[in-house]
């Protein structure tokens, strides 16, 4: 079965500094790795994804993750942090015999002026 | 930039009534989902839809939901007895195809509060 784990509720950084949140996962076969964002009162909105090929993927506003396939992670980076990345993240799995997606538990990142 | 719409962004309904959520996918999409997201807890898939049919659901799907394609643009979710447990955000999703490299684009929810 397929399972995802953010074990971080909170992640609170500086502005400027870099961020990671982490994320990681487990699936039966291949992983398709998904990365959202969910601001106040609004949807979740898809930044990045891994599906295969280099294991750094770039995505929207900055974001960046890392696939690490012997650590099952999928840990969501950004090298300098602004303000307006306050929001909650989610990463998501899904497995190439389901049609749905599998969403962690979510992280709230805060970066503090 | 298109985008998935979903009516109404807050609806408020007694214990025991009929609700209805509406959604729009995105205009070229074939695939449709909803999650839901009770207050402070992970997103939840509920159910996905191709050609008019279920194509997976999950064990919250019981009978007391439903969903329909009734025309060309709209795709919604019924519940048909609603319980206090209910009240949570409502996301509907969709996707171009079934291909798993496909990110699922999601509407701005409702809020479903059961009183």
């Amino acid at each position: 079965a397929q399972s995802v784990a953010q074990p971080e509720d909170q992640v609170n950084v500086a502005e400027g500094n870099p961020l990671t949140v982490k994320c990681t996962y487990s699936v039966s076969g291949n992983p398709y790795l998904f990365w959202y964002v969910q601001y106040p009162n609004r949807g979740l909105q898809f930044l990045l994804k891994y599906i295969t090929g280099d294991n750094l993927v770039k995505g929207s506003y900055g974001f960046e993750a890392e696939f690490n396939k012997s650590q099952t992670s999928f840990h969501l980076k950004k090298p300098s942090a602004l303000v307006s990345d306050s929001a909650l993240y989610f990463c998501a799995v899904r497995d190439s015999s389901a049609s749905k997606i599998i969403f962690g538990s979510g992280t709230r990142l805060s970066i503090r002026p | 930039e298109p985008e998935v719409t979903q009516t109404p962004s807050h609806q408020v309904t007694q214990m025991g009534q009929e609700v209805i959520l509406r959604c729009v996918p995105i205009s070229n999409h074939l695939y449709f989902y909803w999650y839901r997201q009770i207050l402070g807890q992970k997103v939840e898939f509920l159910v996905s839809f191709y050609n008019n049919e279920i194509s997976e659901k999950s064990e919250i799907f019981d009978d007391q939901f439903s969903v329909e394609r009734p025309d060309g643009s709209n795709f919604t979710l019924k519940i048909r007895s609603t319980k206090l447990e209910d009240s949570a955000m409502y996301f509907c999703a969709s996707t171009r195809d079934r291909a798993p490299n496909q990110p699922q684009h999601f509407g701005d929810g409702t809020r479903l509060s059961i009183l």
